[in-house]
């Protein structure tokens, strides 16, 4: 069975500070995804990695792939209160035209103090 | 252009009533995916659509739940009997062609409370 795990499960962290969020999973796969969720609202694709090595940059957050470790990483740089949310990494599993879904970590719920 | 919608946003209902959620994709999305989202925790996938292809059931809790697609369109998850531990945000999500280059995209969730 494939599993997806994120820690921290809950990060507080002052504005100007840098942390990062690790996402482990249990199967190769070479798709990789982070969303946001704000309370209450739905999810918003933030990244999506397809390859071994891939890194990519928006803003304070930066989302990088191993895919020989099967781990992923969120760094955040200089965080703002506005980056408060809950962050969830997927996996994309793909079984040749019979299932293409994704399994999702149990998130990383982000507050940030000023 | 729009995105992913579902209706209703809410639903109360009591424990053994049954319910139904719809799911509107993103016009000309094959693919359409079914989660659900218990409190605090991530996502759960329950059922995925595309095109005309028998559909992948895995997810799916139980055999109260069950979910139908119009051809490529409107999709709707059914709930039967249902059990407080339904309580959930049912999120539906839609993709262009269901393949391994696609993102999802999600709609705003229904919240289910079973009373």
């Amino acid at each position: 069975e494939l599993k997806v795990e994120q820690n921290p499960l809950f990060l507080s962290m002052q504005e100007g500070k840098n942390y990062t969020i690790y996402c482990n999973y249990s199967t190769t796969s070479d798709r990789l995804y982070w969303y946001r969720q704000d309370p209450g609202k739905s999810l918003e694709s933030l990244f999506v990695l397809l390859s071994n090595g891939a890194v990519k940059q928006e803003g304070r957050l930066m989302a990088s792939l191993d895919t020989k470790a099967r781990l992923s990483t969120l760094h955040i740089t200089a965080a703002v209160h506005d980056l408060s949310a809950t962050y969830f990494c997927a996996v994309q599993v793909w079984y040749g035209g019979a299932t293409n879904k994704l399994i999702f970590g149990t998130g990383t719920l982000l507050a940030v103090q000023p | 252009g729009a995105g992913v919608s579902q209706s209703p946003s809410n639903k109360v209902t009591e424990k053994g009533k049954d319910v139904e959620l719809r799911c509107d994709p993103i016009s000309g999305h094959t693919a359409l995916y079914w989660y659900r989202q218990r409190l605090g925790q991530g996502l759960e996938f329950l059922i995925y659509f595309q095109g005309n292809s028998a559909p992948d059931k895995s997810g799916l809790p139980s055999d109260r739940f069950s979910a139908e697609r119009t051809g490529e369109s409107v999709s709707t998850l059914t709930i039967q009997r249902t059990q407080q531990e339904d309580s959930a945000v049912y999120l539906c999500a839609s993709s262009p062609h269901g393949s391994l280059t696609d993102t999802q995209y999600f709609g705003p969730g229904t919240r289910l409370t079973v009373l």
